[in-house]
């Protein structure tokens, strides 16, 4: 079946830190691959996504690239602010239909 | 524009007592989902309505799940006989077409006594 798995939390990081958040994933065929982040007390926001191999899909300073090879498609950013503190969520889907979700990793960014 | 949203917000029940939670996805997205987030299994896929249909019913957990979904829009998810374990936020997700990505509403707190 078709499953992802995420790093483990929580990550703690000051402001202006880099921060990268593993995922990889299992799947039959070519899935699109989904980050979703989830910030205190609101609802699941899609974050960034890309469909097809080597598509890097970018948004808020975050960027993702699909790597078919190492079936991968690692979160990143080159800054963080305490407003990016939240849970990120990695996902896959065919044709964006019956989403599979990592675990999520909680991200605390400190001032 | 309106998001989805989901009715109620919270919902306390006694165990066996029957609940029904409310989607409302964005106007004219076809595509409607059901996930349920919970501290031991993490966000589980549910139902899918393209439509009013439900080609998918997989990740129901048992018979006591249900879910319909009338005039293309507003679904509802029953739960009958309600168990502890049914205890999770229960996520609603609604998409139109091409490939805009699903969104998701705020979710109902579903707390079984």
């Amino acid at each position: 079946g078709n499953s992802v798995t995420q790093m483990e939390g929580p990550v703690t990081l000051s402001e202006e830190a880099f921060l990268t958040i593993n995922c990889t994933y299992t799947a039959t065929g070519y899935p699109s691959l989904f980050w979703y982040v989830q910030y205190p007390g609101e609802g699941l926001q899609l974050l960034l996504k890309a469909t097809k191999a080597d598509d890097k899909g970018s948004n808020k300073g975050f960027e993702a690239t699909y790597r078919k090879e190492t079936t991968s498609f690692h979160l990143e950013k080159g800054s963080v602010q305490v407003s990016d503190s939240a849970v990120y969520f990695c996902a896959l889907g065919f044709n964006d239909y019956k989403l599979s979700f990592g675990a999520g990793t909680t991200v605390t960014v400190r001032a | 524009g309106a998001g989805v949203s989901q009715s109620p917000s919270n919902k306390v029940t006694e165990k066996g007592k029957d609940v029904e939670l409310r989607c409302d996805p964005i106007s004219g997205h076809t595509a409607l989902y059901w996930y349920r987030q919970s501290l031991g299994q993490g966000l589980e896929f549910l139902i899918y309505f393209q439509g009013n249909s439900a080609p998918d019913k997989s990740g129901l957990p048992s018979d006591r799940f249900s879910a319909e979904r009338t005039g293309g829009s507003v679904s509802t998810l029953t739960i009958q006989r309600t168990q502890q374990e049914d205890s999770a936020v229960y996520l609603c997700a609604s998409r139109g077409t091409g490939q805009g990505g699903q969104y998701f509403g705020p979710g109902t707190r579903l707390t079984v006594l």
